[in-house]
């Protein structure tokens, strides 16, 4: 089992729609998760952090956390073209280490 | 607030030689990555330093790669002798500290002939 999961993708959304993005992670103990966005060519870049269980929302960003079921979402609403990227689910684990899933590819088609 | 500064940007070498990379972090940020992300795949760490120490280092492959970070501030991250499938991005990250949000660079994107 990988440490982070993400379904690779593609996804394809129509613009305006939500955006839902999966992550699993396996360390039970994980108290910090991210999402970065990376665009083509481009370095990640943070868009959301979340600590603790429920729901943390930005603008049009929401992470959702229930670590009981050891999974964080991220959701974008009224997704827009320039949300196309690869959004990276990111956890510390064990000994303070951050370990990356592989990433879900995100389309949004005008 | 300067991001994390990386170079070279692109590098191409043959199998065989040696390549080096240079990371100048957020100012004040104590902890410092390297990551490589081959195509397709998430950053894997490969060493992470808190001010002048190594963290873990434990992904790096030692026969080939090394890693200093004198003074606590820049680091350099170099591979010799390089192999084909050293061919990915070299990304630097940096942090407040242990567990704090991460802010990357642009990445090296080295190829390998």
């Amino acid at each position: 089992q990988k440490e982070v999961e993400q379904n690779s993708g593609p996804l394809s959304v129509p613009e305006g729609a939500i955006a839902s993005l999966n992550c699993t992670y396996s360390d039970r103990v994980s108290q910090s998760f991210f999402w970065y966005r990376q665009y083509s060519g481009k370095s990640p870049e943070l868009i959301m952090s979340i600590y603790s269980n429920g729901d943390k929302e930005d603008g049009r960003f929401t992470a959702q956390l229930n670590k009981a079921s050891q999974y964080v979402s991220l959701l974008i609403r009224d997704s827009q073209p320039s949300d196309s990227a690869t959004y990276l689910c990111a956890v510390i684990q064990g000994a303070q280490k951050l370990v990356f899933g592989q990433g879900t590819r995100l389309t949004i088609n005008p | 607030e300067a991001g994390v500064a990386q170079s070279p940007r692109y590098k191409i070498i043959e199998k065989r030689q040696s390549v080096a990379f240079w990371c100048n972090p957020i100012s004040g940020h104590a902890t410092l990555y390297w990551y490589q992300q081959i195509l397709g795949q998430g950053p894997k760490l490969l060493i992470q330093f808190q001010n002048n120490g190594v963290v873990d280092d434990s992904q790096l492959p030692k026969d080939r790669f090394s890693a200093e970070r004198l003074k606590g501030v820049d680091s350099t991250l170099k591979i010799q002798p390089a192999k084909l499938e050293d061919s990915a991005v070299y990304l630097c990250a940096s942090s407040w500290g242990d567990g704090q949000p991460q802010h990357f660079g642009d990445g090296t994107r080295l190829s390998i002939l």
